[in-house]
């Protein structure tokens, strides 16, 4: 079975304070890594999508990377704007039908 | 460009009753997600369509949850009879496509979500 795992559960950061999300996965036949924003009362809301180990995506302060193994979300200078929950999610399978799996999310505070 | 609709944003009902949501996805998406998310939880798949055909229900409780996407647009979530655990917020996600090999089709849409409290 699929399994994803975001860590930590919940990050708290004074404005500035660069710091690291971490997703990592356990499936089989990865087909690609996909992070997404939640903020509250809405629905999650697409960030990036990593293809294959090596590659980097950027979009403001928000830097993700991925490995065989796991994917980062790096968060430079973060702002107040930048609080919410994180969610990764992996596309895996052969075949025709590939599943996406969540993983539990994580919590991000900044403090200004 | 319209957004995934989802209605109601709030219900809230005694266990045992039934309950519905609808979703309009985004128009032109072909794959429609029915997701579950506790609190303090990822989205849990309960039932993926391609056009009007389940692709996977794997982890949807058929004993009392049920889902339809006539002339696969809109597609309806029924609870009967709820129970307790039931109370989550549903998510109603829309991508171009599901299965293709390219990802940038599968980003998923979502909507805000009906949060649903079971009493």
């Amino acid at each position: 079975e699929d399994q994803v795992t975001q860590s930590p559960e919940a990050l708290r950061l004074q404005e500035g304070e660069s710091s690291s999300l971490n997703c990592s996965y356990t499936v089989s036949g990865l087909r690609g890594l996909f992070w997404y924003r939640q903020d509250p009362g809405k629905g999650p809301e697409f960030l990036f999508t990593l293809y294959s180990a090596g590659e980097e995506k950027e979009k403001e302060r928000l830097k993700a990377t991925l490995t065989k193994k796991e994917s980062f979300l790096h968060i430079t200078a973060p702002k107040p704007e930048d609080s919410a929950t994180y969610l990764c999610a992996v596309q895996a399978g052969s075949g025709g039908y590939q599943k996406v799996t969540f993983g539990t999310g994580t919590k991000l505070q900044v403090i200004p | 460009e319209a957004g995934v609709a989802q209605s109601p944003r709030y219900k809230i009902i005694e266990k045992r009753q039934s309950v519905a949501f609808w979703c309009n996805p985004i128009s032109g998406h072909a794959t429609l997600y029915w997701y579950q998310q506790i609190l303090g939880q990822g989205p849990k798949l309960l039932i993926q369509f391609q056009n009007n055909g389940v692709v996977d229900d794997s982890q949807l409780p058929k004993d009392r949850f049920s889902a339809e996407r006539l002339k696969g647009v809109d597609s309806t979530l029924k609870i009967q009879p709820a129970k307790l655990e039931d109370s989550a917020v549903y998510l109603c996600a829309s991508s171009l496509t599901g299965t293709g090999v390219k990802l940038a089709k599968n980003i998923q849409y979502f909507g805000a979500g009906t949060r649903l409290s079971v009493l």
